[in-house]
């Protein structure tokens, strides 16, 4: 069974720095494409970060490109998201989601991290 | 960045009505188009890709569609354990924009 584990959020305060990590377990990791996907309070999914499945490409959204990087460690099966100079903004549940075999769609979700940011 | 005007934001449905959920891409995106099912306080779940093809296990009353750039999300009759919302999500190219929602509930 597929199991995408988030964690390491938090409450934080606006330019300060947090780094959340997704553990995965029930396929080859290394296979895969990776993303990080937000949600904020209430309101509709923004995909925030990409990394292919060697690390390779990297995409970023223009909202957090610059103070977000995306990472992974394929010998421990975890995907990283270093965020720096958090803003208000920022709050919301990260998901880690993984990119389907076949094309640019999320086929498994992770059950999300919450990011709050403020002082 | 393609843009993917989803409609309705909300909508209110009875049990076994038929219900329709539109998006509208800004650009031609072929057939990459995804659409993504959320129960309240739950993670999405992949419900139908490539605008037409049904996820593993998604039922059968759920069906996509295309006509040219605008894309609709079907369910046939309507269950109690289809209330959520739905995004939709283009995959043609970087960034993958999804939709802005529509909230499903029930009449």
């Amino acid at each position: 069974e597929v199991q995408l584990v988030e964690s390491g959020g938090g409450l934080v305060q606006p330019g300060r720095s947090l780094k959340l990590s997704c553990v995965a377990s029930g396929f080859t990791f290394s296979n895969y494409g990776m993303n990080w996907i937000r949600q904020a309070p209430g309101k509709g999914l923004e995909w925030v970060a990409y990394i292919s499945s060697g690390s390779s490409y990297i995409y970023y959204a223009e909202t957090v490109k610059g103070r977000f990087t995306i990472s992974r460690d394929n010998a421990k099966n975890t995907l990283y998201l270093q965020m720096t100079s958090l803003r208000s903004e920022d709050t919301a549940l990260y998901y880690c989601a993984r990119r389907s075999s076949y094309s640019g769609y999320f086929d498994y979700w992770g059950q999300g991290v919450m990011v709050t940011v403020s002082s | 960045d393609i843009q993917m005007t989803q409609s309705p934001a909300s909508l209110s449905a009875s049990l076994e009505e038929i219900v329709t959920i539109t998006c509208q891409a800004s650009q031609d995106i072929g057939n990459w188009l995804a659409w993504y099912q959320q129960k309240p306080g739950k993670s999405p779940q992949l419900l139908i890709y490539d605008a037409t093809s049904l996820a593993d296990g998604v039922p059968s009353r759920f069906s996509g569609s295309r006509s040219g750039t605008q894309y609709s999300l079907k369910i046939s009759r309507l269950q109690v354990e289809d209330i959520g919302s739905y995004y939709c999500q283009q995959a043609h190219s970087n960034p993958h924009t999804f939709g802005a929602g529509t909230k499903l509930e029930l009449k």
